[in-house]
């Protein structure tokens, strides 16, 4: 299957500044890949589909503004949270959609703290 | 709208027990369905699909579209079954939509 990496895997941000997570597809072309939030203890929640070369689809109820997502390249699809507000923490887990497979594989997440 | 309902958070048989985890969906199409399993500190993976009609790890799933449901099941569980278990339903170009999970506990 295909590997998955993000980094940072933890980061502890001031209310206000934005901070950069990066997805990395190692050893597949990622045209597609997704963005996920989960709260703990509660399921992952679709936030945006990130296309190579093109804008970002992002569900119903999430801010584009605010979760910036760029995809220029095939192996990396950046989420930038700005202005990040406590609300905003959470673990953030990006996925790549291989069709060949059927088949999403997950990064390992980043766990966001805003204090 | 497209929904999937795992209705037990938790779940706790002895080990040799058998095991059910049960998935309720909606969808207005014709549904493909996962299973994910998230073991500790580990990252989410798939376990099976309902189109492969495959066992995993001892573990089945049968799509019951009169009940609108994908039950995982196994015969006889095993330690190193103890995990966080989603099921999911792809809605198109891939995009998936989880139920709220079952954390499985297997015990000695």
């Amino acid at each position: 299957g295909a590997v998955v990496s993000q980094h940072p895997s933890w980061v502890i941000c001031k209310s206000g500044t934005s901070v950069k997570i990066e997805c990395r597809s190692l050893d597949f072309q990622a045209t597609t890949m997704f963005w996920y939030r989960q709260f703990p203890k509660q399921s992952l929640m679709l936030m945006a589909t990130s296309n190579e070369g093109s804008k970002a689809t992002y569900e119903q109820g999430v801010e584009k503004d605010k979760f910036l997502i760029n995809h220029a390249s095939l192996t990396l699809s950046t989420l930038t949270v700005t202005s990040a507000h406590p609300e905003d923490s959470s673990f953030y887990i990006c996925s790549l959609s291989v069709y060949s497979y059927n088949e999403q594989f997950f990064g390992p997440g980043t766990r966001l703290t805003v204090l | 709208a497209q929904r999937v309902t795992q209705p037990e958070k938790l779940l706790s048989v002895f080990k040799g027990a058998p095991v059910e985890l049960k998935c309720n969906y909606s969808y207005s199409g014709s549904p493909e369905l996962f299973w994910y399993v998230q073991y500790s500190r580990q990252r989410l993976q798939l376990l099976l699909r309902h189109i492969s009609r495959e066992s995993i790890k001892g573990f089945t799933a049968d799509l019951n579209k009169g009940e609108t449901s994908f039950h995982l099941k196994k015969p006889f569980a095993q330690e190193e079954d103890s995990a966080m278990y989603y099921c999911a339903l792809s809605q198109g170009a891939q995009k998936l939509v989880f139920g709220q999970g079952t954390r499985l506990t297997i015990n000695p």
